[in-house]
């Protein structure tokens, strides 16, 4: 069984850093590519980022180029983002998602964790 | 402000049929392929259609999904209770700051 568990989300000030951890496990993660995608309180979707099966490609929405990292260890099945900065308007839920195509990246994503809240505020 | 508008919200009774519209442009949808996600309350997305009109397994064919254009289309038939959920369209968008993009978001309600 596919399962992807979130942790890492609290409450920081803005200006912050925060670093969000997803665990996989139940596929071979080196495989697929992953996201990281938000939701704030009340709101939709959004996608925030994408890494490569093998962390050599990454891709950020225009919201978070600059401020957000996003990173990838295969060996520990772990996917993490880094995000520096932090704004009011990062206050999220933030979702990680596998990707459905193996060995490439379709922004299709099958699988998802169940989130963890970020939230920006002094 | 998504580059894909869905209607707030449409319904319907046990049954009965609902479709959710999708309007994008050609930056979008008219060159890339469409996926839906029905997101049920409280709970995380889930995938029901990729590449315009393909279903993942497990996801029932009450569930299709159709491209016109610049707009896409995502039916859903024999309506349940267990199907009040809101759903999101998402796309590739090759505009200036190429981004994926998810829609704005349809909320089904069955009567």
């Amino acid at each position: 069984e596919v399962q992807l568990v979130e942790s890492g989300g609290v409450v920081v000030q803005p200006g912050g850093s925060l670093r969000l951890s997803c665990a996989a496990s139940g596929f071979t993660f080196d495989d697929y590519a992953m996201h990281w995608v938000r939701q704030a309180p009340g709101k939709g979707l959004e996608w925030v980022s994408l890494i490569s099966w093998d962390g050599g490609s990454t891709y950020y929405a225009d919201s978070v180029k600059g401020r957000f990292t996003i990173s990838r260890d295969n060996s520990k099945n772990s996917l993490y983002l880094q995000m520096n900065s932090l704004r009011a308007e990062d206050t999220a839920l933030y979702y990680c998602a596998k990707d459905i195509k193996k060995w490439g990246y379709s922004y299709d994503l099958d699988y998802w964790g169940q989130g963890t809240l970020v939230t920006v505020s002094s | 402000q998504s580059v894909l508008t869905q209607p707030p919200s449409v319904s319907a009774a046990p049954g009965q049929k609902v479709t959710i519209s999708c309007s994008g442009s050609s930056s979008n949808i008219g060159n890339n392929y469409v996926s839906w996600y029905q997101q049920l309350p409280g709970t995380a997305p889930k995938l029901l259609i990729y590449e315009n009109n393909k279903r993942p397994s497990g996801i029932p064919d009450r569930f299709s999904g159709s491209k016109s254009g610049t707009s896409a289309t995502l039916g859903i038939t024999g309506l349940q209770t267990g199907d009040e959920a809101d759903y999101y369209c998402g796309t590739w968008d090759s505009s200036l700051s190429a981004n994926y993009v998810f829609g704005t978001g349809t909320k089904v309600t069955v009567l």
